[in-house]
């Protein structure tokens, strides 16, 4: 069974610039996440998808939004671009909402902001 | 809300030599605990996992961890390392919440194997 796939892997962007992220979940798997990673605040938790819905909600400003499609397949978009949105963009999918489901991660989008 | 703290930020060890990375979390009720590995440039990798029962679960590559509710801990041990087990390792704790559920991750532990 394939894993959980990102695009695109690498992203460079400009100050001011919006991004969009992509993740395929694992065929069967019906709940997304998504985590940004840096150096100097770790791993932190952005929002979960579950049947399209938004379930829980992350720390982070508005600026950050996500979506789920009926396919499971999720995008998380980045509107007005800082250069501390640099990071490396987690996304990990679960059969379902709870914390007691397994989420297993993608490789990532790293994105570089200038 | 939950924590979860990782005291040791850098740890190196020879090949072969036993390992001990620590854990500590905060949570109310029954925490569920992963521990994941990230090699450089990648995603995050399931070890183990504990949910409930017995204390001591088994993972993959050779990685145990011991769960003790009295000490809030869940120690990542292995007997015997090999260089290949150099990377970062990340403990977390999962909890059941009404709109959904999150993982909240510790800083990460990196792990030099000397040969």
């Amino acid at each position: 069974k394939a894993g959980v796939t990102q695009t695109p892997r690498y992203l460079i962007k400009t100050r001011g610039q919006q991004v969009t992220l992509s993740c395929s979940p694992i065929s069967g798997h019906r709940s997304v996440s998504w985590y940004q990673q840096t150096p100097g605040q770790g791993l932190q938790f952005l929002f979960e998808y579950f049947s399209e819905t938004q379930r829980n909600k992350g720390n982070f400003p508005g600026r950050f939004s996500g979506r789920q499609f009926s396919n499971s397949r999720s995008e998380m978009n980045v509107s007005t671009l800082e250069l501390g949105d640099s990071a490396l963009y987690l996304c990990a999918s679960s059969l379902g909402p709870g914390g007691r489901e397994t989420q297993y991660f993608g490789p990532g989008t790293r994105l570089l902001v200038l | 809300a939950q924590s979860v703290t990782q005291p040791d930020i850098h740890i190196t060890v020879s090949e072969g030599a036993s390992l001990e990375l620590r854990c500590n979390y905060s949570y109310g009720a029954t925490p569920y605990l992963f521990w994941y590995v990230q090699s450089p440039g990648q995603g995050l990798q399931l070890l183990l996992k504990y949910f409930s029962g017995d204390t001591l679960v088994q993972g993959i590559k050779g990685f145990e961890a011991e769960f003790k509710r009295s000490q809030s801990s869940f120690n990542l041990r292995k007997p015997s390392v090999h260089w290949s087990d150099a990377a970062e390792y990340f403990c977390a704790v999962g909890a059941r919440e009404t709109s959904g559920s999150r993982l909240t991750f510790g800083e990460g532990t990196q792990l030099t194997v000397n040969p």
